[in-house]
C-alpha cells in the first residue's frame, strides 16, 4: 500500500530536549516536505527536499533541521525544542519532472507534539 | 509568484443543503490547483485536481470543482451535504514552481 509513515504520532516533551520526527515514504517520490498546522494559520512550510542531499527552507524553518540522505527517508530534526513548536507536523510526497509535476502530495497521519 | 484565498475560515450548512466552498488563486502560469480534505485526526487526502484536462473536474465523494480563469477561481461544490462530510478543506496553487501553495483552509460544519 502507498502510504506515508510518521512516527511518533504523539509526543509531549520538555523545552531543550532534542527530539526526531521520522518520515517516510514506499513512493519512490522525489519531492519530500515538512508542514505546520496551526489554529488559524492553516498549512505552513519548514522545509522540502528535491532529491537526495538537496533541501531548502520553507516559510518557517527557524529551529528545525532536516536531512536527506535516503530517497525514502526524511527526519524532521528539533535540537533545542520550544513551546512555540508545540504544532501538528505533516509529511507529505509526490512525484516530479515532466507530467509528475501535475503530481499531488501524498500526506502521513500527523504528528502532534506538545513542548511544555 | 502564487497565492490562495479561501474566502471564510467556516462554512456552516444543513445536510442535504448545496455546500459551496471558495478559492482564489493568482499565478503568474497556467496553473495546477488542488483540493484537500481533512478529516479529523487524520492527514490531508486529494478531493480532486485541475490540471488543464477540462475545466470542470469531479472528484470523490461527490465533490466537484470549476477551474474559471477570467476570476481566477477553483470553487468546490458538492449538491447535497452529508455528516460525514464535516472536516477541513484545503485549496492549493502550483503555478511555476513544484512547490504547491496552500489556502489556509475552511471548516465545513454540517448540522443535521
Amino acid at each position: 500500500e502507498a502510504q506515508v509513515t510518521q512516527n511518533p504520532r504523539y509526543l509531549i516533551t520538555v523545552t531543550g530536549k532534542k527530539l526526531t520526527v521520522t518520515c517516510s515514504q514506499n513512493m519512490n517520490h522525489e519531492y519530500m516536505s515538512w508542514y505546520r498546522q496551526d489554529p488559524g494559520l492553516g498549512l505552513r512550510q519548514i522545509y522540502y527536499s528535491m532529491n537526495v542531499e538537496v533541501t531548502d527552507k520553507g516559510d518557517v524553518p527557524e529551529g528545525y533541521k532536516v536531512s536527506r540522505k535516503e530517497k525514502r527517508n526524511f527526519p524532521l530534526i528539533l535540537e533545542s525544542p520550544s513551546p512555540n513548536q508545540t504544532s501538528l507536523y505533516f509529511c507529505a510526497s509526490s512525484l516530479m519532472g515532466g507530467r509528475a509535476g501535475v503530481g499531488e502530495l501524498f500526506f502521513g497521519e500527523g504528528s502532534r507534539l506538545t513542548v511544555l | 509568484a502564487q497565492s490562495v484565498t479561501q474566502l471564510g475560515s467556516h462554512v456552516s450548512v444543513s445536510e442535504g443543503a448545496l455546500v459551496l466552498l471558495r478559492c482564489n488563486y493568482s499565478s503568474s502560469v497556467p496553473p495546477y490547483l488542488f483540493w484537500y480534505v481533512q478529516y479529523p485526526n487524520q492527514g490531508l487526502q486529494l478531493l480532486l485536481k485541475y490540471t488543464s484536462a477540462a475545466t470542470l473536474v469531479k472528484g470523490i465523494n461527490g465533490f466537484e470543482a470549476e477551474f474559471k480563469k477570467s476570476e481566477t477561481s477553483f470553487h468546490l461544490t458538492k449538491p447535497s451535504a452529508h455528516m460525514s462530510d464535516a472536516a477541513e478543506y484545503f485549496c492549493a496553487v502550483k503555478g511555476g514552481s513544484y512547490i504547491p501553495t496552500f489556502g489556509r483552509g475552511t471548516s465545513l460544519i454540517v448540522h443535521p
